[in-house]
């Protein structure tokens, strides 16, 4: 079985340049997450979803992030304009939600270097 | 408020040697579950162990072992005769029963030297 898919792995860009990160959860998977990992910290939720739904995206800087998930399934991470403190991991992970928690299964994160 | 703490940034053990990474959380959910990943330097965050606050019974697993301790809101990871592969940042992270949400720790990078 196929794992979660992110791309890319890395991307250089200048700071006001517009970055988009794409991800593909594990097939049957209904929640998605964003995370931002800073270098030395654990990830931070950046949004949820349920199906299509963004169930928790208090954390999105909303003035420059935006993220979908259409059908369901594949969801798009973008920043524009990208600053210099976006440097950082971008992880998406998946689950399959019941009710009770299950385990994150997560991609291998995409890095984004801000110059 | 949830919270999870990993006061051990960094450690080394010399290849072989027993190691015990601290996982402290806080909650105010009586039903919650606690979660080890490992993240080794490729970067994807690997899943190791899942417990439910009701389960209070330590878990062994080859040489990997996890020590839940309700009284003192731990859950400890200790690795048995340690291998350079262990090498990678472990985080613990908890989840409440309230909510499909997880919150992580900062994180202790292992480092082995053979």
């Amino acid at each position: 079985e196929a794992g979660v898919v992110q791309s890319p792995r890395y991307k250089i860009i200048e700071k006001k340049q517009p970055v988009a990160f794409w991800c593909n959860p594990i097939s049957g998977h209904n929640t998605l997450y964003w995370y931002l990992q800073n270098l030395g910290q654990g990830p931070e939720l950046l949004i949820r979803y349920e199906n299509e739904e963004a169930v928790d995206d208090s954390q999105l800087p909303k003035d420059r992030f935006s993220a979908e998930r259409l059908k369901g399934v594949d969801s798009t991470l973008k920043i524009q304009p990208a600053e210099l403190g976006d440097s950082a991991v971008y992880l998406c992970a998946s689950s399959f939600w019941t009710g009770n928690t299950g385990e994150l299964f997560f991609g291998e994160g995409s890095r984004l270097t801000v110059l | 408020a949830q919270k999870v703490t990993q006061a051990q940034t960094e450690i080394s053990v010399v290849e072989k040697e027993d190691v015990t990474l601290d996982c402290v959380y806080e909650t105010r959910d009586t039903t919650y579950y606690l979660f080890w990943y490992k993240q080794p330097p490729s970067g994807e965050l690997v899943f190791l162990i899942r417990r439910n606050s009701f389960d209070e019974q330590n878990e062994i697993s080859g040489r990997y072992s996890w020590n839940f301790q309700k009284s003192t809101s731990s859950f400890n990871f200790t690795i048995t005769a340690s291998q350079v592969v262990d090498s990678a940042v472990y985080f613990c992270a908890l989840s409440p029963n309230t909510g499909n949400q997880f919150y992580f720790g900062t994180g202790t990078s292992l480092t082995v030297i053979p």
